[in-house]
């Protein structure tokens, strides 16, 4: 089996910071997702990667950066983070696209004073 | 574009009743649909996955789902729940051969004794 790791676990972050959450897996997999996740909204699209190196806008990747230098890992920035932000992000990874079954991180808790 | 609806933000089911959780998709076509699990302060695990074939389909500890092409319908179905199974449960559906997967809002399951 594998794992995908997300650190860090809690982030707190000051108006206007930019943040950095990092997403590493070890199940060899092809594509890897940013999810954010709001309370009683369910899971919103952040950006995915099809293979190293590529990226892919999802429904709400304004505000965001990704990054995807290896195939184990794959990065996200808050440009600037908003007051009294709070949400969880989630990473995935599948082994190829959307058809397969997404195994999840545990995710890292956003806070924004 | 597609989308899931799951029209009920919180069930709450006696331990030992049986549990049926709502999910509509809108997709033009056959899609893949998916039933994840979320234990509190984890990330998503699979419940169970619906490719074209049997509408009937089998999951983990007991869950099964219905794929109904005419009522675009995949409900979450268990004859007798369990306390462990109160979590938050997502349905999900994505094209085939495509990238990204669109998660419904979740359903809260609380078990009463």
């Amino acid at each position: 089996g594998g794992i995908i790791t997300q650190t860090p676990k809690f982030l707190i972050g000051q108006e206007g910071q930019k943040l950095t959450l990092k997403c590493q897996q070890n199940f060899n997999h092809d594509t890897m997702y940013w999810y954010r996740q709001d309370s009683g909204k369910g899971l919103r699209l952040i950006y995915y990667s099809i293979t190293e190196n590529d990226l892919q806008k999802g429904d709400l990747s304004e505000g965001y950066d990704a990054s995807r230098e290896k195939k184990s890992s794959f990065s996200l920035t808050v440009t600037s983070a908003q007051k009294n932000e709070m949400a969880v992000f989630l990473c995935a990874s599948s082994i190829e696209g959307g058809s397969y079954e997404q195994y999840f991180g545990p995710g890292t808790r956003l806070t924004v004073l | 574009a597609q989308s899931v609806t799951q029209p009920d933000a919180r069930v709450t089911v006696s331990e030992g009743a049986s549990l049926q959780l709502r999910c509509k998709y809108s997709y033009f076509g056959t899609p893949y649909l998916f039933w994840y699990v979320q234990y509190p302060r984890q990330g998503l695990q699979l419940l169970l996955k619906y490719y074209p074939g049997d509408p009937v389909v089998q999951g983990v500890n007991g869950f099964e789902a219905e794929f109904s092409k005419s009522n675009s319908s995949f409900h979450l179905r268990k004859a007798s729940v369990h306390w462990s199974d109160w979590a938050v449960y997502f349905c999900a559906v994505s094209m085939p051969g495509g990238y990204k997967v669109v998660f419904g809002s979740g359903t809260r399951l609380l078990v009463s004794p």
